[in-house]
């Protein structure tokens, strides 16, 4: 099994650019999550689904789009890039389970640029 | 006041030292709690669920507790290779969506 896998691993934007990120589980997960990462800021959520056709807005949703058209991949969009958006962004996944939530499991990343 | 916090050190500690990792949290509902290991630029990855009745694992052993919403971490012997940053993780109370709340991390260094 590969996990969590993220495409691409390193991007280079210009601002007001597009462009999409693409997370895939081979886990059979329900759920799934985008996260970024800043020096000093820790992860922070911007984008959940618990399942397939559904999305929810984290904690910075702004800027940002998603999709989960099948359970396996869940997508993260940038309509117009903003420097602010430089990032590490990462995917995630987990399952439910009666008693709490459960660990999620982290693909490798994405180091996004916006110039 | 954040919901999970942590000291983000950095801890610096001779090899086979004792390093014990306090964090607290602010949810009384939160229901599951673990602590992740993340290498630099790399992903988080699990290291310990932290149970009721607290975990051993070799090395490592986490607490829980309840009463003062505080979350523990020791690991004894320090190699190394333990040098990393540890990220307290607990959920959001008990809803049925998975989410976790991050700390932003303790960073310990190991130095021979």
């Amino acid at each position: 099994n590969a996990g969590v896998t993220q495409t691409p691993k390193f991007r280079v934007l210009k601002t007001g650019q597009s462009m999409t990120l693409l997370c895939a589980q081979d886990m059979n997960h329900e759920y799934m999550y985008w996260y970024r990462q800043d020096p000093g800021m820790g992860l922070r959520l911007i984008h959940y689904s618990v399942g397939e056709g559904t999305t929810a807005k984290g904690e910075v949703p702004d800027g940002y789009n998603v999709s989960r058209l099948k359970k396996q991949n869940f997508l993260l969009g940038l309509e117009s890039a903003a420097p602010s958006q430089t990032s590490v962004y990462f995917c995630a996944s987990s399952y439910p389970r009666a008693g709490g939530p459960t660990e999620q499991y982290f693909g490798p990343g994405t180091r996004l640029t916006v110039t | 006041r954040k919901e999970v916090e942590q000291d983000p050190g950095p801890f610096n500690v001779p090899e086979g030292a004792t390093v014990a990792f306090n964090c607290t949290y602010s949810n009384s509902a939160s229901q599951s709690f673990f602590w992740y290991r993340q290498d630099c630029r790399k992903e988080p990855k699990l290291l310990m669920s932290v149970y009721s009745s607290g975990n051993e694992d070799g090395r490592f052993t986490a607490q829980l507790n309840r009463a003062s919403q505080y979350i523990s971490l020791l690991i004894r012997d320090s190699k190394l290779s333990d040098s990393a940053t540890y990220l307290c993780v607990s959920s959001i109370g008990s809803g049925n969506t998975g989410k976790l709340i991050f700390g932003q991390g303790t960073t310990l260094q190991v130095k021979p």
